[in-house]
């Protein structure tokens, strides 16, 4: 298996509910990241989790809350968020060490509409 | 801190002409390069990686780059592309002392016609 699986695939939400994305893999790897990609630009960094600890937060907003439960899910929960919000998540994860960039596998990401 | 310029937003052209897709970088430490492509609809997949060792990489479906030191680039080619490498590519920057850090270029659009 070396596939990361991530649902919903597309979400519509308003600016009051909470929703949350949630990302899976069983490829043993143990980091995994969160990329924010907006409509012909390049993914931006939010969140890296390097195993199941938070390792790096790119001055990310609160409204978006990450969570990586075990070694194989990690979940991006949302709350409150702005119609700017809207874009495609990506996750992705690799083996860390000293060569961890050396192979990122990326998932289909969640298309995300904020309304 | 390290950035990638990619000089191209939109590359058409025509089946079975060779293309050349450029990305500079800039970085005042040793790199790890590589290049993402991503269809519609999809994530990224890594195409090809510098590491170390030989300048020249290659991939599995006919493209290579180069990595050029001196002149901080490594710009991806292919002698002869088909329809299907339509999509988006990303040329993308580890400093190898930094961690978890990938920077990625701003993307070229390869629109292949027949």
């Amino acid at each position: 298996d070396t596939e990361v699986t991530q649902t919903p695939k597309h979400l519509v939400m308003g600016m009051t509910n909470k929703k949350s994305l949630k990302c899976e893999q069983h490829m043993g790897h143990r980091a995994m990241y969160w990329y924010k990609q907006k409509a012909k630009k390049p993914p931006e960094l939010m969140f890296v989790y390097s195993y199941e600890k938070l390792s790096i937060n790119e001055s990310v907003p609160s409204r978006f809350s990450p969570e990586c439960p075990n070694s194989s899910l990690l979940n991006l929960h949302l709350h409150a968020l702005q119609p700017e919000d809207s874009a495609l998540y990506l996750c992705a994860s690799s083996h860390p060490g000293l060569r961890w960039a050396e192979k990122l596998f990326f998932g289909s990401g969640t298309q995300l509409s904020v309304l | 801190a390290q950035s990638v310029t990619q000089l191209d937003s939109q590359v058409p052209v025509f089946e079975e002409a060779p293309v050349e897709l450029r990305c500079n970088y800039s970085s005042s430490v040793s790199v790890y390069l590589f290049w993402y492509v991503q269809y519609p609809n999809q994530g990224l997949q890594l195409l090809l990686k510098y590491l170390s060792g030989s300048t020249l990489v290659e991939s599995i479906n006919g493209f290579e780059a180069e990595f050029n030191k001196s002149q901080t680039s490594f710009h991806l080619r292919k002698p002869s592309v088909h329809i299907s490498d339509t999509a988006e590519y990303f040329c993308a920057v580890s400093e190898n002392n930094a961690g978890n850090m990938l920077t990625f270029g701003g993307g070229t659009r390869l629109m292949v016609k027949p």
